[in-house]
């Protein structure tokens, strides 16, 4: 098993531009979920799935739109990138998204807006 | 809202024992996480307590929970050049979606 895994590993954008980070999760998880951390601050959730088809806003989902049309596929886009979504952003999965299931983190993408 | 608070900074000289300390607001939290982060990496899930529980043990890892000062805590016994990392702290009320992560607490290991 892969685990989860995020393309690409670094971004850089200038403002306005569009672009999707990209997540994959091998194990039939049915929960995932996207965080951005911000230096100095924990991690803040973006959105998240609880199965294909389903999706939800977190804490700070504005600039952002995601997708779940298959059960291991959860990709995170950027309309419009700001210099504020300037972040590394970790994609995650769990079995039911229960609090005692174990979430595992994809390796993160480091994104810079211009 | 619910807020979790780490300081950011530890440094521990090796093969001493590495405390690091959490505090929660909300006390209908039902389960605390440490998650940790090394460099370059995603978070790892290193243990959970139940907010019914006051310790929990796993091999050179205990867990503290004092509930009555919404005050966790993870000793790391041993600490060894491996653990440096950013440890950080959570706390959930029912599901994935509603957990709140500290900012993080970075270890430093000096010989």
């Amino acid at each position: 098993n892969a685990g989860v895994t995020q393309t690409p590993k670094f971004q850089v954008l200038k403002t306005g531009q569009s672009m999707t980070l990209q997540c994959a999760q091998d194990m039939n998880h049915e929960y995932m979920s996207w965080y951005r951390q911000d230096p100095g601050m924990g991690l803040r959730l973006i959105h998240y799935s609880v199965g294909a088809g389903i999706t939800d806003q977190g804490e700070v989902p504005n600039g952002y739109n995601v997708s779940r049309s298959t059960t291991e596929d959860f990709p995170l886009r950027l309309l419009s990138a700001a210099p504020s979504q300037t972040s590394v952003y970790f994609c995650a999965s769990s079995s039911s998204g229960t609090s005692t299931d174990t979430q595992y983190f994809g390796p993160g993408t480091r994104l810079t807006v211009l | 809202g619910e807020d979790v608070e780490q300081s950011l900074f530890l440094s521990v000289r090796e093969g001493d024992s590495s405390v690091i300390n959490c505090t929660y607001t909300d006390s209908s939290s039902t389960y605390l996480y440490w998650y940790k982060q090394e460099p370059g990496a995603g978070l790892q899930l290193l243990t959970y307590i139940f907010s019914n529980m006051d310790m929990k043990q796993d091999q050179r890892l205990t867990v503290l929970l004092n509930k009555k000062d919404k005050h966790l805590s993870l000793r790391i016994a041993d600490t060894q050049t491996g653990d440096s990392a950013i440890y950080f702290c959570a706390a959930s009320y029912s599901s994935a979606s509603k957990i709140i992560f500290g900012s993080g607490t970075r270890l430093s290991i000096r010989p």
